[in-house]
């Protein structure tokens, strides 16, 4: 596609559970981001990735939270034993290669942790 | 690492009036600055970016300055218009493979 994807756009998942986020990042994007954005708040870091150099975790909130990428295509977002605090939009990003150029955004995930 | 201030938080301007941001930056080795949109349900958005060798940039209604001494730069918007209403956020990024550290957001109202 022409821009990042992911999906779910909307998941409701109860407390307890564990939840899995996906991106698609624009073909030939080296770098890979994800942000959390809770209601009204800015963009909070949470993980990165550049090429198949070992991804930058230090914005994972907790053990609960990983995330893999293959290659330089999809990534996925896990995170286990959901919170009420992780009801948040989970963001993602792509860049042609990491701190260079536009970052692309895509719609993000709204999860909700009853 | 890299820590990035925005002011003000909100900011309402009428319709036709100017709009202004800054951004402060703690790395010295920053340099390259993007300015993202974001409206409602939809992700950020670039609207306009500087890199650390140039001290402006203008595009139509919007401009960026950036002074590397002081460690701030600003966004500008001429002519506001009601479909500027949105939050803006600054943020700051290096060559050698930091990643983007946003500002906390601005929400810019635009009265009609």
């Amino acid at each position: 596609g022409a821009g990042v994807s992911q999906s779910p756009s909307n998941k409701v998942t109860e407390k307890g559970k564990d939840v899995e986020l996906r991106c698609d990042p624009i073909s030939g994007h080296t770098a890979l981001y994800w942000y959390r954005q809770r209601l009204g708040q800015g963009l909070e870091f949470l993980i990165y990735f550049q090429g198949n150099s070992a991804p930058d975790k230090s914005g994972l909130p907790s053990d609960r939270f990983s995330a893999e990428r293959t290659g330089e295509s999809v990534s996925t977002l896990t995170i286990q034993r959901t919170q009420q605090e992780d009801s948040a939009v989970y963001l993602c990003a792509s860049s042609f290669r990491t701190g260079q150029g536009e970052a692309f955004f895509g719609q993000g995930t709204r999860l909700t942790v009853v | 690492g890299e820590n990035v201030e925005q002011h003000p938080s909100t900011l309402s301007v009428q319709e036709g009036d100017s709009a202004v941001i800054k951004c402060t930056y703690s790395d010295s080795a920053s340099n390259y600055f993007p300015w993202y949109k974001q409206e409602l349900g939809k992700g950020p958005q670039l609207i306009i970016d500087i890199r650390s060798n140039v001290g402006e940039k203008k595009d139509q209604r919007i401009a960026v300055t950036l002074n590397k001494t002081a460690k701030h730069f600003s966004l500008h918007i001429t002519e506001t218009q009601p479909e500027d209403s949105a939050v803006y956020f600054c943020a700051a990024s290096d060559n050698y493979g930091q990643n983007f550290v946003f500002g906390p957001g601005t929400r810019l109202s635009v009265l009609p």
